[in-house]
């Protein structure tokens, strides 16, 4: 069964980085990309961008160009986010999911990054 | 920015039909996608590519497409279908960059 694990909940200081993990099970890692999506407190879901897992492609949101990478190691099919220069306002819910090409299907069980002084 | 947009709530009692809309320019040339999120859970998607199903997903989920609008039915809504639905589509302009709806509050009393 398709499986996605994320690391654990992070604590970071205005102007830190962030990197998050996301191992893929289940599947053939190289066959799908790795989306990313966030999650503030009580609000919607927010695109953040999208990885090929064959290629290393990316296509990320305009408002986070410059501060985001993502990155794929398919030895250990593992996808990673860093979100660089936190704000108070990058505190949120990040959740990695499984994309043929954009389109989330599989997610993993979510990773909360809070961002305090 | 493209945005798609959806209604903040819907409320049905349970056995009721609920329909729940996203709307947005690019859907006559793009598929919408639904997720499900429970309290405290990750999303789960619940219809891909305008109206297919996953497998394990009720019969009871359907979705449509026409024009700018999309639309998730939940035909005899049951207590355990309440939840935040979400729809996901991309802008037209080449990009392929996601984009999801605000979301709608499904409530089934």
């Amino acid at each position: 069964q398709v499986q996605l694990v994320q690391s654990g909940a992070e604590v970071k200081k205005p102007g830190a980085s962030v990197k998050v993990s996301c191992k893929a099970s289940g599947y053939t890692f190289t066959s799908y990309g790795i989306s990313w999506v966030r999650q503030a407190p009580g609000q919607g879901l927010e695109w953040m961008g999208w990885i090929s897992a064959y290629n290393g492609n990316t296509n990320y949101a305009q408002k986070l160009q410059g501060r985001v990478t993502m990155t794929t190691d398919t030895s250990t099919s593992t996808a990673y986010m860093e979100l660089r220069s936190l704000r108070s306002d990058d505190t949120a819910v990040y959740y990695c999911a499984r994309a043929k090409t954009g389109d989330p299907d599989y997610w993993g069980q979510g990773t909360l990054v809070t961002v305090s002084s | 920015s493209y945005e798609l947009t959806q209604p903040p709530s819907v409320s049905v009692s349970p056995g009721q039909t609920a329909r729940i809309t996203c709307s947005g320019d690019a859907l006559p040339k793009k598929y919408a996608y639904w997720y499900q999120q429970k309290s405290g859970q990750a999303p789960v998607l619940v219809i891909y590519e305008d109206s297919k199903r996953p497998s394990g997903i009720p019969e009871r989920f359907s979705g449509s497409s026409s024009g700018t609008m999309a639309t998730l039915t939940i035909s005899g809504a049951q207590v355990e279908d309440e939840a935040d639905y979400y729809c996901y589509s991309t802008d037209s302009s080449g990009n392929h960059r996601g984009v999801f709806g605000g979301g709608t509050k499904l409530t089934v009393l």
